[in-house]
């Protein structure tokens, strides 16, 4: 049973660039959402993709976007690129389901995302 | 402003003890804990929660403590095996409609000396 997978591992960007990170929930889950862990800190919570609408999103300006496909892969968007957007970007699966206080979500291994 | 907090960054255990992660919280509408584990160059794992309304949550060498008096929890490991060296995050959340983020703490770094 394939659990989350993100893609790439590592990414070199400069400035200004624009970057597009992959995501693959685990079988049998139909949510995907972003987080982005800096250097030291705990994870962020970025958005949350369901039924592919972003559901909910965190405090995280416009240029980060994302898209859920029919298969229920994800995607995140980074425009403008900044110094400051260098971090591990984590994406996780979960479960819709009635009748359960929470839906645990399930971390894939990030993708590690370096501006220069 | 940090709604989830770990004041300790570290922390180091014998083998064979008990390990005691703390955390705080200030959000009084968080109703809904969790641990992760993570190890480096991977992901967080989910380790175990629980819920506002209970106290105390056992998963064989893992239980979490919830004070909600205090806003405060904590995850005991017992006994402590040089595998469960990670950095443990502490995360909340509010189940009420809307929300589905997971606010996380800064995370403690626990090494067990074998």
């Amino acid at each position: 049973d394939a659990g989350v997978t993100q893609s790439p591992t590592h990414l070199i960007k400069t400035r200004g660039q624009q970057v597009t990170l992959r995501c693959s929930p685990k079988s049998g889950h139909d949510t995907v959402s972003w987080y982005q862990q800096a250097l030291g800190q705990g994870p962020q919570f970025i958005f949350q993709y369901y039924e592919e609408e972003e559901r909910q999103r965190g405090n995280f300006p416009d240029r980060f976007s994302g898209h859920q496909f029919p298969n229920y892969s994800s995607e995140l968007n980074v425009n403008a690129l900044l110094l400051g957007d260098s971090a591990l970007y984590l994406c996780a699966s979960s479960h819709r389901k009635g009748g359960v206080e929470w839906e645990t979500q399930y971390f894939g291994p990030g993708t590690r995302l370096l501006v220069l | 402003d940090q709604q989830v907090k770990q004041n300790s960054p570290s922390l180091s255990v014998q083998e064979g003890r008990i390990s005691i992660l703390n955390c705080d919280y200030t959000n009084s509408m968080f109703d809904y804990f969790l641990w992760y584990k993570k190890y480096p160059a991977e992901g967080p794992t989910f380790l175990i929660s629980i819920s506002s309304i209970k106290d105390k949550n056992e998963d064989g060498r893992f239980t979490v403590f919830l004070n909600k008096s205090a806003k405060h929890l904590s995850l005991h490991i017992v006994p402590s095996q040089p595998g469960d060296s990670a950095v443990y995050f502490c995360a909340a959340t509010h189940t009420g409609a809307g929300s589905y983020q997971l606010t996380f703490g800064k995370g403690t770094k626990l090494s067990v000396i074998p």
